[in-house]
Formats: structure tokens, sequence, C-alpha cells
């Protein structure tokens, strides 16, 4: 059974920034892109990057251009999601999903990171 | 980009009810979407993936359809356990993919 085990919830300062792992157990963890969704408080479901493990290669939805990393260590089968300059409005709940490779589909997802930023 | 809406954005609806929600995207996707559902609390659950597939272990009351820009998610007969928020996401646009804005089911 595959399983997607992140990270604990965050509490961090305006201007910092803020690192959210996602364990991967029960599948072939290079064979899969990783993304990273976030959802604010009440709000809707916002894609934010995705890597390829096996290539090493991440995209980033423009939005988030310069201000996230998305990593992989094969090793330990962990996709790690940095965040930098963080703002109140980045306040949310950080997903990890892993991707279908034919329909694009997330099949699996993390439980999911809450990251507060507060002064 | 490709942007992705949904209507109704929220409705109402009794247990025995058919459901209809409609997804659109600003471009065509030929049948690259697919269909979530989420409760509160919980991280989204894949219901339906290139438009009409239906996910391993989703009851059959869950269907899909379209192509192009215009879909549908259809809920045969609404169960207590599908009163949640329903998503569109487009996989079109490798590697960019966008969700819809969302619809949330509650109960009349």
């Amino acid at each position: 059974q595959v399983q997607l085990v992140q990270s604990g919830a965050e509490v961090k300062k305006p201007g910092s920034s803020v690192k959210v792992s996602c364990k991967a157990s029960g599948g072939t963890f290079s064979s899969y892109t990783i993304s990273w969704v976030r959802q604010a408080p009440g709000q809707g479901l916002e894609w934010m990057g995705r890597i390829i493990p096996i290539l090493g290669i991440a995209n980033y939805a423009q939005k988030f251009q310069g201000r996230v990393t998305i990593t992989a260590d094969k090793s330990t089968s962990t996709a790690y999601m940095e965040l930098s300059s963080l703002r109140s409005e980045d306040t949310a709940v950080y997903y990890c999903a892993r991707q279908l490779p034919t329909s694009g589909g997330f099949d699996y997802w993390g439980q999911g990171t809450l990251v507060t930023v507060s002064s | 980009d490709i942007q992705m809406t949904q209507s109704p954005s929220s409705l109402s609806a009794s247990v025995g009810d058919r459901v209809t929600i409609t997804c659109r995207a600003s471009q065509s996707i030929s049948s690259y979407l697919n269909w979530y559902q989420q409760k509160p609390g919980k991280a989204p659950k894949l219901l339906i993936y290139a438009a009409s597939s239906l996910q391993s272990g989703v009851p059959s009351r869950f269907s899909g359809s379209g192509s192009g820009t215009d879909f549908t998610l259809t809920i045969s007969s609404l169960q207590p356990e599908d009163f949640a928020s329903y998503y569109c996401q487009q996989s079109y646009s490798t590697p960019l993919f966008t969700f819809g804005p969302g619809t949330k089911v509650d109960i009349k």
C-alpha cells in the first residue's frame, strides 16, 4: 500500500523559510512524479510544482517561481518543498501527491502539513 | 495558462438526489481532466481520471463525462458520505496543472 507521510506542522515568521518533507513507502518512488499542492484556509486547491525524482527535474507554477524549491532524495524516497520569503498569505495546508503517469491524476496524497505564518 | 471554472460553486441536495457538477476549461484539454472529492480536514481523493475512468475503489454512482472544454461529474444517487467539496483538475498542460475553484455539496 502506497503511503505518503509528511512532516509536522510549522509556525514561521514573515520573511523566513519553511521546508516540508514527504516520505513515500509501498511503491517505486522514482517511477512517479511528486507534486505539491496547497490549500489556504477555506480556499481551493493550488498546484505549486512537481519533481520527477528519477531525473531530478522540477517544474514550478509561475506564481511561485523564485520562491519555491522542490527536491527529492531517492535514497530515502523523500520529496521536499521549501518555500522562502514567507508572508501571511502563505498560511495554508501543504500536500504532497503522487501523480499517475498517463492521466496526470493525483492518486495518493500525504496527510497535509499546516504552515502558519505569523509575527 | 489554462483556466478552469466550475459550476455551481455550491449546491444543496438531499440523499438520493442526482447531482451534476460542471467543469469548463479555457481551451481544449482533450480528456485530461480529473475529479476529486475532499472532506473537511482531509486530503483530496481521486474519483475520476481521464474524464470518465473510475478510480479503483470509488463507488459506481460516481461518473464523469466530456472532452475538449466541457466536463461533468455526476453522482447518480447522493449518499450521506458524499457531502463534500469537489474539484476538477486539468493535466493537459504538462508540467503546469490547475484545479477548478471547487463545488461544495451540502445537505438540503
